[in-house]
């Protein structure tokens, strides 16, 4: 079955660079979530779509936007990296509006150097 | 906000059963979640409960009381590849971003 496809896998950037992630969800599910993973933490929420419009936003720094797009894929934007943003990025998506089962990508491991 | 508790670390025999609990207080409630982590990995889903009640699913089990904010993740017939953190996930009442707690790291011994 067709799982969450993230890309890249890793990605390493210097302080101060941009980064993009992408996220592409289990066909026709329309609800998309973006959750930060440090070492040893649990997933921190940062920010939801559903049907192309942000449903929540978590604790996502200023400095990082996201979108959803019109086939449903959703990219993370990250500018002015910091050492502190260095940490597994994982994508999950559900669909009916996210009133289910939420499914995780393999996560894109960002560091920053 | 959501507060999710769970303990931090559990040990068991490899074939033996572990429980995990998982209290939680939240602004409204709209299911618990339990995943499985290994390292570096993405969390596996393995079961949603938004009744009350039990839900088997092979060796695992989930366990939810909405008006105790309670749940348990029973892992039966435990091996090795067991071995991992599990995590308790609640969505909320309002919207629809799951909340983790902190995860039980579960170690089997042989």
């Amino acid at each position: 079955a067709a799982g969450v496809i993230q890309s890249p896998r890793h990605l390493i950037k210097e302080k101060r660079e941009t980064a993009t992630l992408k996220c592409y969800p289990i066909p026709r599910h329309d609800t998309v979530y973006w959750y930060q993973q440090g070492p040893g933490q649990d997933p921190q929420f940062l920010i939801s779509f559903y049907e192309k419009m942000q449903s929540d936003k978590g604790s996502i720094p200023d400095r990082f936007s996201a979108q959803q797009f019109s086939d449903y894929h959703s990219e993370l934007n990250m500018s002015s990296l910091e050492l502190g943003d260095s940490a597994l990025y994982f994508c999950a998506s559900s669909p009916s509006g996210g009133n289910t089962e939420a499914f995780f990508g393999q996560g894109t491991r960002l560091t920053v150097v | 906000g959501q507060n999710i508790d769970q303990p931090t670390e559990m040990t068991a025999t490899e074939g033996a059963i572990v429980q995990i609990n998982c209290t939680y207080q939240t602004s409204g409630f709209n299911g618990l979640f339990w995943y499985q982590q290994h390292a570096g990995e993405a969390p596996t889903f393995l079961s949603y409960n938004v009744l009350d009640g039990l839900e088997e699913k092979g060796r695992f089990s989930s366990f939810l009381s909405r008006s105790k904010g309670y749940s348990y993740l029973l892992l039966k017939e435990l091996q090795m590849k067991d071995s991992a953190s599990y995590l308790c996930a609640v969505r909320g009442g309002y919207d629809y971003k799951l909340s983790f707690g902190a995860g039980t790291t579960v170690t089997v011994r042989a």
